[in-house]
């Protein structure tokens, strides 16, 4: 079956860092998206992982390992507007175009 | 440049009718895919379209249907309302249907079943 795990919720400090982790078991891999979601908003595009190693983006880095079917999210110097859920989805399964996606990691930021 | 638009933004509906949603893509998106969250939850996929076929299709029954039109716009149908359709559908346009593929999302459609 398609499984992509992520932890519920997590709680960080203004100016800390953070790794949201991402496991996954998944019939097919094509890729690994990171969005971010503010409530009541549709998703936003992060990142993308297709080869192991880390991906650098400003203040948010993804790395991935295909061999453990794993990932994380690094947010350094947190703001409040960090206060998300972030999602991880992996392009994979029956169809090379489906994206499969977890349920979503609320961030909340406290000053 | 407008980004993916959706309408309508909220639907109330009641059990056992049908609706539309729509979708219209990125100028110069191809594909278009769409998606079920229920609060809470990841996104679910639905369906993707790309030049206007099918290209691959969720878990979902087919009381689900969709199709695209020539200028790359979408429709999202469901048929026979159930409560658990309660749900914000999304739409998400790319400029192919290729394997690096980042979506962008439109702010979807809120649909609510009575």
């Amino acid at each position: 079956g398609q499984n992509i795990d992520q932890p519920t919720e997590m709680t960080a400090t203004e100016g800390a860092i953070v790794q949201i982790n991402c496991t996954y078991q998944t019939s097919g891999f094509n890729g690994l998206f990171w969005y971010q979601q503010h409530a009541g908003e549709a998703p936003t595009f992060l990142s993308y992982n297709v080869l192991d190693g880390l991906e650098e983006k400003g203040r948010f880095s993804s790395f991935l390992s295909r061999s453990k079917g794993y990932s994380y999210l690094l947010l350094k110097e947190l703001q409040m507007k960090d206060s998300a859920s972030y999602l991880c989805a992996v392009r994979g399964g029956d169809s090379n175009y489906q994206l499969i996606w977890g349920a979503g990691t609320k961030l909340i930021i406290k000053p | 440049d407008a980004g993916v638009t959706q309408s309508p933004t909220h639907l109330i509906k009641t059990r056992g009718q049908q609706v539309t949603l729509r979708c219209s893509p990125i100028s110069g998106h191809k594909s278009v895919s769409w998606y079920q969250q229920v609060l809470g939850q990841g996104p679910q996929f639905i369906f993707q379209y790309y030049e206007k076929e099918e290209r691959g299709r969720g878990n979902f029954p087919d009381r689900f249907s969709a199709r695209q039109f020539p200028n790359y716009s979408s429709e999202l149908n469901v048929n026979a309302l159930l409560l658990g359709d309660s749900a914000l559908y999304l739409c998400a346009s790319s400029w192919t249907g290729g394997e690096y593929n980042e979506q962008f999302f439109g702010p979807g459609t809120r649909l609510t079943v009575l």
